[in-house]
C-alpha cells in the first residue's frame, strides 16, 4: 500500500507569492494534519482535518489555510509568503482524529527568496 | 505554553553499543507519547508509542520507558547500527482528546563505525 504522498517535493517561491501544497493520505485514513518543520527544529502543528472539517489549528497566521476533499486528500495554502515561511511542510494521516499513530509523508521543501 | 523538550541535542555512540535518548515533557494532561525517527530528507517515521498506563514498552531493538512521576521518557536502542543514525523526536498527545502532537526539538544520533 502507498504511504502518505505529498506534492511537489520541492519548490521555490518569491516573497509575496502564494503557494499550494498537496497531500494524499494512506488509504482508509480520514484525518490529515499539516506541520511546519523549520531547519533544526521539530515539526509544529498547523492544521488538522477530519471528514472535511477543521478539527484543530495551531498558532499560525491567517495567511495559512487548508481544506480537505471528499477523497480525504488535502491542500495547504499559504498567501503573501515571507522568508520565514521557508521550511519543510509535512502532512500526516491517521485513522481517526484523536491521538493515534500518525504517518508522515516525505514533506514539501519550500524555499522563499 | 507547555511543550516537550529533549535533554541532549546530539549523541554519538559506537556501533554495537546501546543508545539512550531522553525526553522531558511538561503537560501533565498528556497520556500518549510517540518516538519518531527522521532521516535526512524524509518525514518522521513512527518507531514506538506508549500510553500513560504503561511504564515500559518494547519493540524490535527499541524500548520506551515512561516515568510519569518526573515526566520523563526515554528511547533505548539496542546494538545500535549505522542505519540508526538520524534525528529522533519524542512527541506527546492526549489519546482521547482532539489535541495535536507536540514535538520536541530532536536529538541527532550519530553511530560511529
Amino acid at each position: 500500500d502507498a504511504g502518505v504522498t505529498q506534492s511537489p517535493t520541492h519548490l521555490i517561491k518569491t516573497r509575496g507569492q502564494h503557494v499550494t501544497l498537496r497531500c494524499s493520505p494512506i488509504s482508509g485514513h480520514k484525518s490529515v494534519s499539516w506541520y511546519q518543520q523549520v531547519l533544526g527544529q521539530g515539526p509544529q502543528f498547523i492544521f488538522q482535518y477530519y471528514e472535511k472539517e477543521e478539527r484543530g489549528r495551531g498558532n499560525f497566521p491567517d495567511r495559512f489555510s487548508a481544506r480537505q476533499f471528499p477523497n480525504y486528500s488535502s491542500e495547504l495554502n499559504v498567501n503573501a509568503l515571507l522568508l520565514g515561511d521557508s521550511a519543510l511542510y509535512l502532512c500526516a494521516s491517521s485513522l481517526v482524529v484523536r491521538g493515534y499513530e500518525q504517518y508522515f509523508g516525505p514533506g514539501t521543501r519550500l524555499t522563499v527568496t | 505554553g507547555e511543550s516537550v523538550g529533549l535533554h541532549l541535542p546530539t549523541l554519538s555512540v559506537q556501533e554495537g553499543d546501546n543508545s539512550i535518548i531522553n525526553c522531558a515533557y511538561s503537560n501533565s494532561a498528556s497520556d500518549y507519547f510517540i518516538w519518531y525517527k527522521q532521516e535526512s530528507g524524509k518525514g518522521p517515521q513512527f518507531i514506538i508509542d506508549i500510553r500513560s498506563n504503561m511504564d515500559k514498552r518494547q519493540g524490535q531493538r527499541v524500548t520506551v520507558l515512561l516515568n510519569k512521576t518526573v515526566k520523563h521518557l526515554s528511547l533505548q536502542i539496542a546494538a545500535t547500527q549505522p542505519g540508526d543514525s538520524a534525528v529522533y523526536f519524542c512527541a506527546e498527545n492526549t489519546f482521547s482528546g482532539n489535541t495535536p502532537l507536540v514535538f520536541g526539538k530532536g536529538t541527532r544520533l550519530s553511530v560511529i563505525a
